[in-house]
């Protein structure tokens, strides 16, 4: 069964100061390991998929990589609009397996 | 293209009653999953549908149910509700089933069982 596990749980930030967020899971393999921000209220807005070891993918100021155990999502030079909640997924069919995700909030 | 739609948007139930949640996917996408949120469990896999197949459950009593249409909307089912079904459920559709293909959520429908 795989098991996905996030860290931190909240992170604050200046703006404009750049940190990281971890995603590890415990079932390697191929399978697609997913990224999603979510603003109170709604539903999780897809961000990346990563499917290799060594890959990465970017966005605007977002930028995901993937190991054999684990993911980071780097963010770069972060605005008060980047404040929302990073959930990390694992996917095998039939079933995605979240993480609890990380809070992030920017500070002006 | 039009995304995922979910409604009702927001419900109020008595314990004791039933419920039943729809959702649209996105044209051309053939699996649909749903999903309970809450504060404390965060994002729980209820089921997945696939061309009319539920192909998983989560770890979800029988009171939780659903089904999915030929045009591959969707919709679950909650009898005999109890407090602690109040959550936000998502729904989130995807092209195909398997590992690689991402999901779109939906806005969600916010249910408090009083």
């Amino acid at each position: 069964e795989d098991q996905v596990t996030q860290s931190p749980e909240a992170l604050r930030l200046q703006e404009g100061e750049s940190s990281s967020l971890n995603c590890s899971y415990t079932v390697s393999g191929l399978r697609g390991l997913f990224w999603y921000r979510q603003d109170p209220g709604k539903g999780p807005e897809f961000l990346f998929t990563l499917y290799s070891a060594g890959e990465e993918k970017e966005k605007e100021r977002l930028k995901a990589t993937l190991t054999k155990k684990e993911s980071f999502l780097h963010i770069t030079a972060p605005k008060p609009e980047d404040s929302a909640t990073y959930l990390c997924a694992r996917k095998r069919p039939g079933k995605s397996t979240f993480g609890d995700g990380t809070t992030l909030t920017v500070k002006p | 293209k039009a995304g995922v739609t979910q409604t009702p948007r927001y419900l109020i139930k008595t314990r004791g009653q039933q419920v039943t949640l729809s959702c649209s996917p996105i044209s051309g996408h053939r699996s649909v999953s749903w999903y309970q949120q809450t504060p404390g469990q965060g994002l729980q896999f209820l089921f997945e549908y696939f061309s009319e197949t539920q192909r998983n459950k989560g770890n979800f009593p029988g009171r939780f149910s659903g089904r999915q249409f030929s045009n591959s909307r969707s919709e679950m089912n909650v009898s005999t509700l109890e407090l602690g079904d109040s959550a936000l459920y998502l729904c989130a559709s995807s092209l195909e089933g398997g590992f690689s293909y991402e999901q779109y959520f939906g806005p969600g429908t916010r249910l408090t069982v009083t």
